[in-house]
């Protein structure tokens, strides 16, 4: 069974530009969350989605935003670039067993955002 | 908001010696994970606890949430090379779906 894909792995921005990160979760996961890993602030919820509606949401400017498709491929984007968004982005898919959302995360490999 | 911090922020140990991190929330918790982070990896879980008072052992990790289920701890017993990395506790609050993760203890094991 495939595990959480995340792509790109690596990229470079510049400031005020934006990006888009895509991640496609275990197949059969409907529930994928986001969370920023930067060394100061740890690991940081941005959002989740379930049956492509955004079920919960963290603390972030609107820059951030997140998107599921059908498939439960989700993407998150990341408008007007600042350099303190360099940060590895991880993406996590969860099992969903009739109206709970339960269980453990499964992390992917994450993309390394970097800004200059 | 929903608060989960960790101590301590990073521990050296010599391999054999033993291990603690804990967590501590700001609210009570329905459940808690532990997850692990290798250096240049992505977090990987270990185990939840949803009881109050609940305690776990995987082979040397012992875990444990506490009685009021805002507190929980990881305990490694003789320690060995392969545990380095990071270990995450991540709460879940009553009524809520999202993981708040702890800051994380990095451990440092010195041959």
């Amino acid at each position: 069974k495939a595990g959480v894909t995340q792509t790109p792995r690596y990229l470079i921005k510049t400031r005020g530009q934006q990006v888009t990160l895509s991640c496609s979760p275990i197949s059969g996961h409907r529930s994928v969350s986001w969370y920023q890993q930067t060394p100061g602030q740890g690991l940081q919820f941005l959002f989740e989605y379930f049956s492509e509606t955004q079920r919960n949401k963290g603390n972030f400017p609107g820059r951030f935003s997140g998107r599921q498709f059908s498939n439960s491929r989700s993407e998150m984007n990341v408008s007007t670039l600042e350099l303190g968004d360099s940060a590895l982005y991880l993406c996590a898919s969860r099992l969903v067993t009739g109206a709970q959302i339960t269980g453990e995360l499964f992390f992917g490999e994450g993309s390394r955002l970097t800004v200059l | 908001g929903q608060q989960v911090m960790q101590i301590p922020q990073y521990q050296h140990v010599q391999e054999g010696e033993d291990f603690t991190t804990y967590c501590n929330s700001s609210t009570t918790l329905s459940n808690i994970q532990w997850y692990k982070q290798r250096p240049g990896g992505h977090p990987v879980f270990l185990i939840q606890l949803v009881k109050s008072g609940e305690v776990k052992k995987q082979k040397r990790l012992t875990f444990q949430f506490g009685e009021a289920k805002k507190n929980s701890s990881l305990h490694i017993t003789a320690t060995q090379t392969t545990d380095v990395g990071t270990y995450f506790c991540a709460g879940r609050g009553t009524g809520a779906n999202n993981l708040f993760f702890g800051t994380g203890t990095r451990l440092t094991v010195i041959p």
